[in-house]
């Protein structure tokens, strides 16, 4: 069955470097998710992405984050400056069925920012 | 406000006994509600969806619409239960709000 995969699974930086998280969403997918979880806190959304274009960001998703799909079938997120609060599990997400929300989301093993 | 509640963080349930996870929900609209997993080192994986009123793994959820619940049930309990649930709606957006998750250990 298909995966979503994620790169790489740990990620260490220091406050202030920009760091890029990749995802290889599931090939026929066209809609892209970036969610984080904070150690201890729920699952929260950042950002979707559809048509090569973000559909919807949260208020988490400011000026340092970025997304792109450089080349078809990767899907990164940008972190410019990191802070030491972005250390978080990142998890990207993909959906063949965003105009029916009923279908739920294909998510990622997730990569564990740490930044210090 | 668009919220998911789960109020236990921790459930433990013996082998065989029934499971409930308790979800409460705050959203103005009609909503779609779901139930994702996630076992030990495993990804977070869609379990069910109240839309489809299927039973997945023995589990199913009702839509209590007057209560704003979404409660995950399952009669008898399995020791290959014992993950991280998360309840989620989606509102008419495009994201997924989720839960701050109830861990469910089955004891022998």
């Amino acid at each position: 069955e298909p995966e979503v995969t994620q790169t790489p699974s740990h990620q260490v930086t220091q406050m202030g470097q920009e760091v890029i998280l990749r995802c290889v969403p599931i090939s026929n997918h066209l809609y892209f998710y970036w969610y984080r979880q904070i150690l201890g806190q729920k699952v929260e959304f950042l950002v979707s992405f559809y048509n090569n274009e973000i559909s919807e960001k949260s208020e988490i998703f400011d000026d340092q984050f970025s997304v792109e799909r450089p080349d078809g079938s990767n899907f990164t997120l940008k972190i410019r400056s990191t802070k030491l609060e972005d250390s978080a599990m990142y998890f990207c997400a993909s959906s063949d069925q965003g105009w029916d929300y009923s279908y739920g989301q294909y998510f990622g093993p997730g990569t564990r920012l740490t930044v210090t | 406000a668009q919220r998911v509640t789960q109020p236990e963080k921790l459930l433990s349930v013996f082998k065989g006994a029934p499971v409930e996870l308790k979800c409460n929900y705050s959203y103005s609209g009609s909503p779609e509600l779901f139930w994702y997993v996630q076992y030990s080192r495993q990804r977070l994986q869609l379990l069910l969806r109240h839309i489809s009123r299927e039973s997945i793994k023995g589990f199913t959820a009702d839509l209590n619409k007057g209560e704003t619940s979404f409660h995950l049930k399952k009669p008898f309990a399995q020791e290959e239960d014992s993950a991280m649930y998360y309840c989620a709606l989606t509102p008419s957006d495009d994201k997924i709000i989720f839960g701050k998750g109830t861990r469910l250990h089955i004891l022998p």
